[in-house]
């Protein structure tokens, strides 16, 4: 069973720092994509950052651009985001995903972890 | 980086076809097809219903298909049912390797 699991959220102050993780089963990590989509709460869903397979080949959202890193550890099936100057507008619930096999799109989720970015 | 428009509700009886749309660039909606549709319940993590335009991927009911003209893709429930009742968010890759959502629709039975 794909399994995905995020951890690391919880309460920083503005201009701050997070590291995100996400732990993956159930499948051959390092043959997929991986994506960090947020959302903030009772709002829509925001598409972050993305890495490839190999983490050669990496883009990121224009809000996050300079001070969000992606990147992966295929040896330990872990997804990571690292966010730096942290705003309150990074306020959010943030998923990881898994690009889907063949085409584009993101066939399995994890359950999210939430940022609060506050004072 | 603009999200991609859609309507903010719809809503049919059981059993009626619902169409939602989603508007967007020539850089993006327009330029590949490459649009996926997601299902997110309330308090849920959001679930793929459709990749690539019209792909369904194994476990969604049938009833669930996608299309596209010019710059709007569209999803399409035929003969809702009431556990249709979600939140519907589109999704499409970009011309500069990026993605972009689009604004959500929240679906009702009546």
């Amino acid at each position: 069973e794909v399994q995905l699991m995020e951890s690391g959220g919880g309460l920083v102050q503005p201009g701050g720092s997070l590291r995100l993780s996400c732990a993956a089963s159930g499948f051959t990590f390092s043959n997929h994509w991986m994506h960090w989509v947020r959302q903030v709460p009772g709002k829509g869903l925001v598409w972050v950052s993305r890495i490839y397979i190999d983490g050669s080949r990496i883009s990121y959202a224009d809000s996050v651009e300079g001070r969000f890193t992606i990147s992966r550890d295929n040896a330990k099936n872990t997804l990571f985001l690292h966010m730096n100057s942290l705003r309150v507008e990074d306020t959010a619930v943030y998923y990881c995903a898994r690009g889907h096999d063949v085409g584009y799109g993101s066939d399995y989720w994890g359950q999210g972890t939430l940022v609060t970015v506050s004072s | 980086q603009s999200a991609l428009t859609q309507p903010p509700s719809v809503s049919g009886s059981p059993g009626q076809s619902v169409t939602i749309s989603c508007t967007g660039t020539s850089s993006d909606v327009g330029g590949y097809d490459r649009v996926s549709w997601y299902q997110q319940p309330p308090g849920t993590a959001p679930k793929l219903m459709i990749y690539d335009v019209y792909n369904r991927p194994s476990g969604v009911p049938h009833r669930f298909s996608g299309s596209k003209s010019g710059n709007t893709a569209y999803l399409i429930i035929s003969g809702v049912q009431a556990e249709d009742e979600a939140d519907y968010y589109c999704s499409s890759h970009t011309s500069t390797n990026t993605y972009v959502f689009g604004t959500g629709t929240k679906v009702t039975v009546l």
